[in-house]
């Protein structure tokens, strides 16, 4: 089974403090990607990445940024929270790009409330 | 710009009364459609993949089709544990390492 790890299931931090979400797989999967999901608004993408140190913006990027310096991990920074990023944070990956039709796998989730 | 519809926001059924849950898409050109289930508190978990007009795919009491605007995610004889949001979501040509979400319907199954 495809196993998509996030390191932090809730968490709370204090406005300005700089967030770490920490996200591993075990699949050897090339592409990984951070979404945040919102009451009413869906999952949009807020980067991926499709290699090591490799990375592109998705739909809403500003705030954020991420990093993967290994294959199976995957981390999303918020430089300095704000409450407007309050959400839950999903990690996930899939093989070798979606060209194929291959599935994204999810991971459980990141509960962030940002005070 | 892509757009994913689900339709009914939410829906309350009867265990073992059928029903169809709406996904309308509008894409430029459709790589996949895919459905996901999400229970309350946790990520989404894989259904289906669909990639042309005319397929249909099978699990258990959850059967999805597709059409060239619209896929249906049909439930049959739904037990309580079929209660979950299910998400639709599309990929397009141009979007290659991306999916196109819609808000989810929202099921429940009265026992």
């Amino acid at each position: 089974d495809v196993k998509v790890t996030q390191s932090s299931r809730y968490l709370v931090k204090r406005t300005g403090e700089k967030v770490f979400l920490e996200c591993v797989q075990d699949m050897d999967h090339e592409n990984m990607f951070w979404y945040r999901q919102d009451p009413g608004l869906g999952l949009r993408l807020i980067y991926f990445s499709y290699d090591v140190k490799m990375k592109e913006k998705g739909d809403i990027p500003e705030g954020y940024s991420v990093s993967r310096e290994k294959k199976e991990r995957f981390s999303l920074i918020l430089e300095s929270a704000s409450t407007n990023q309050t959400s839950m944070y999903l990690c996930a990956s899939s093989l070798d790009g979606l060209n194929s039709g291959n599935t994204i796998y999810f991971g459980e989730g990141s509960w962030l409330t940002v005070v | 710009e892509d757009q994913v519809t689900q339709s009914p926001e939410a829906l309350r059924l009867q265990e073992g009364e059928s029903s169809s849950l709406n996904c309308s898409y509008t894409v430029s050109g459709l790589r996949g459609l895919f459905w996901y289930r999400q229970d309350p508190g946790k990520g989404p978990e894989f259904l289906f993949t669909l990639y042309s007009a005319g397929e249909e795919k099978e699990k258990e009491r959850l059967k999805a089709t597709l059409t060239k605007k619209e896929s249906f995610l049909h439930i049959t004889a739904p037990k309580p544990e079929d209660s979950a949001t299910y998400l639709c979501a599309v990929q397009d040509d141009f979007g290659a390492n991306n999916l196109f979400f819609g808000t989810g319907t929202r099921l429940t199954v009265i026992p």
